[in-house]
C-alpha cells in the first residue's frame, strides 16, 4: 500500500543554522515526490519535485531534497534557515503503477525557526 | 492570474444544516480534490475528481458529498449526516500527468454554531 510518514511532528532549528525536514515512503512503482509548505490558514504551496534523474532537487526559497531510493526517503533541506521558513510542511508521493491521479501525503511536521 | 478560489473564506453550520463550499480553478486542470485538515493532522482525503460528470470517494467520504458538472468547478456539501464537520477544507486541483504536482486554494474553515 502506498504511504508517507514524515517521522518528526515538530524540528526546531536556529536561524542560520542547517535545517533538515525527514520524510519516508512507500509505493508499488516508481515514486514522484513532492514537497508542500503550509502558512497559517493557507493553502499549500508547491515548494519541489522528484521525478527522475538526479538525486538532490533544488527548488523555491533555497530549499533541496535528497531522494535516496536505498532508503525510500525524499528528505527536505535548507543551508541556511531563515525566520520566515516557519511554517508547516507536507511531503507527498504519487505512485507510478497505482491511480496516477491519487496524492498520499505525510501527517507534517512544524519547523520552528527561532532567531 | 491563473489560480484556485475557495469560498467562503469562514462558514458556520447550525445544527442539521447542509453547506456547500464553493472550489473554482481557471488553471485547466483535469482532476479536482476535496481533502479535509484538523489540527495536528495531515490532509485527508474526501473526494476527487479525474474528469467532469465523474468522481470517486475518497478516505473519508461520509457525510459529504460532491458534483462535478464543469471542468472548472467542485462544490462540496456538508451535509447533516457529518457530525464532527468542524476543519479546515483544502480544494486542489492538477493536469493529468504524475510528474505534475498539485495546486491548492486557500481553504475554507468551518465552524459549528
Amino acid at each position: 500500500a502506498q504511504s508517507v510518514a514524515q517521522p518528526e511532528d515538530q524540528v526546531n532549528v536556529a536561524e542560520g543554522n542547517p535545517l533538515t525536514v525527514k520524510c519516508t515512503y512507500s509505493v508499488s512503482g516508481n515514486p514522484y515526490l513532492f514537497w508542500y509548505v503550509q502558512y497559517p490558514n493557507r493553502g499549500l504551496q508547491f515548494l519541489l519535485k522528484y521525478i527522475t534523474g538526479d538525486n538532490l532537487v533544488k527548488g523555491s526559497y533555497g530549499f533541496e531534497a535528497e531522494f535516496n531510493k536505498s532508503q525510500t526517503s525524499f528528505h527536505l533541506k535548507k543551508p541556511s534557515a531563515l525566520v520566515s521558513d516557519s511554517a508547516l510542511y507536507f511531503c507527498a508521493v504519487r505512485d507510478e503503477l497505482g491511480n496516477f491521479n491519487k496524492f498520499y501525503f505525510g501527517s507534517g511536521t512544524k519547523l520552528n525557526v527561532k532567531p | 492570474d491563473g489560480g484556485i478560489t475557495q469560498s467562503p473564506k469562514y462558514l458556520f453550520r447550525k445544527e442539521g444544516q447542509n453547506v456547500t463550499l464553493s472550489c473554482e480553478q481557471n488553471l485547466n486542470h483535469d482532476a479536482m480534490y476535496w481533502y479535509r485538515q484538523d489540527p495536528g493532522q495531515g490532509l485527508r482525503l474526501i473526494y476527487y475528481s479525474q474528469i467532469v460528470n465523474d468522481f470517486q470517494k475518497g478516505d473519508i467520504a461520509e457525510g459529504y458529498s460532491v458534483s462535478r458538472e464543469k471542468k472548472e468547478s467542485f462544490p462540496l456539501t456538508v451535509t447533516s449526516a457529518q457530525k464532527n464537520p468542524t476543519a479546515f477544507y483544502l480544494c486542489a486541483s492538477s493536469i493529468g500527468q504524475e510528474n505534475q504536482p498539485q495546486h491548492f486554494g486557500d481553504g475554507t474553515r468551518l465552524s459549528i454554531l
